[in-house]
């Protein structure tokens, strides 16, 4: 039971230059999240699915696109990269979009945008 | 707008208890006291969480006071592998904001 997986772990990309990052449950969770952590700040939310074929905005989710590709898999691409989004990203899921229900993180991809 | 207050950094001496506050005074009566914690730069971890009552899990203690605008988080015996940065939550749904954290440093 490997819970929630990301790949890749690191990455660099030029300014313009496009990517997909993948995020991957394994517990059967319903809810799915995309959070970005700036150096220093706490996490920010993206975009989160509540269900299988939903996904929502959240707080900061300018520059960034989504797709939940079935119940284990979320994903998130960055079109054009700017160096603004020079971040970790983690990957969370949860049995329910639900404030009762704990959400469980990946180990994050670390992303540069040069 | 952060929904919680909590203290830059603290230090505790292995083995003794850390009590890590948190301020909400603008807590709804629907909304959840989260805390999660965060060792080095890994994704982070659930602690424990409550609405009204105090609640104790096997890593930790949740005190959360009668009016609901403040709560205590309880390591009964920290230990250095408890260095982290500890974040207390105020969840309404998927809105799970994160603060900047409490620095908790654990002492030999």
């Amino acid at each position: 039971n490997a819970g929630v997986t990301q790949t890749p772990k690191f990455q660099v990309l030029k300014t313009g230059q496009s990517m997909t990052l993948q995020c991957a449950q394994d517990m059967n969770h319903n809810s799915m999240y995309w959070y970005r952590q700036d150096p220093g700040m706490g996490l920010r939310l993206i975009y989160y699915s509540a269900s299988e074929g939903t996904t929502d905005k959240g707080e900061v989710p300018n520059g960034y696109n989504v797709s939940r590709l079935n119940k284990r898999e979320f994903s998130l691409r960055l079109e054009s990269a700017a160096p603004s989004q020079t971040s970790v990203y983690f990957c969370a899921s949860s049995e329910a979009d639900s404030r009762e229900d704990e959400q469980f993180f990946g180990p994050g991809t670390r992303l540069t945008v040069l | 707008d952060a929904k919680t207050t909590q203290p830059t950094s603290m230090d505790c001496a292995e083995g003794r208890a850390a009590n890590l506050p948190c301020n909400h005074s603008t807590i709804s009566g629907n909304e959840y006291v989260y805390w999660y914690r965060q060792i080095h730069s890994q994704g982070p971890q659930y602690i424990i969480h409550g609405l009204k009552n105090n609640e104790t899990n096997e890593m930790a203690s949740l005190i959360i006071t009668e009016d609901r605008k403040s709560s205590t988080l309880i390591l009964p015996h920290a230990t250095l592998r408890d260095t982290a940065v500890y974040y207390c939550i105020v969840r309404a749904y998927n809105d799970m904001r994160f603060g900047a954290g409490t620095r908790l440093t654990v002492k030999p």
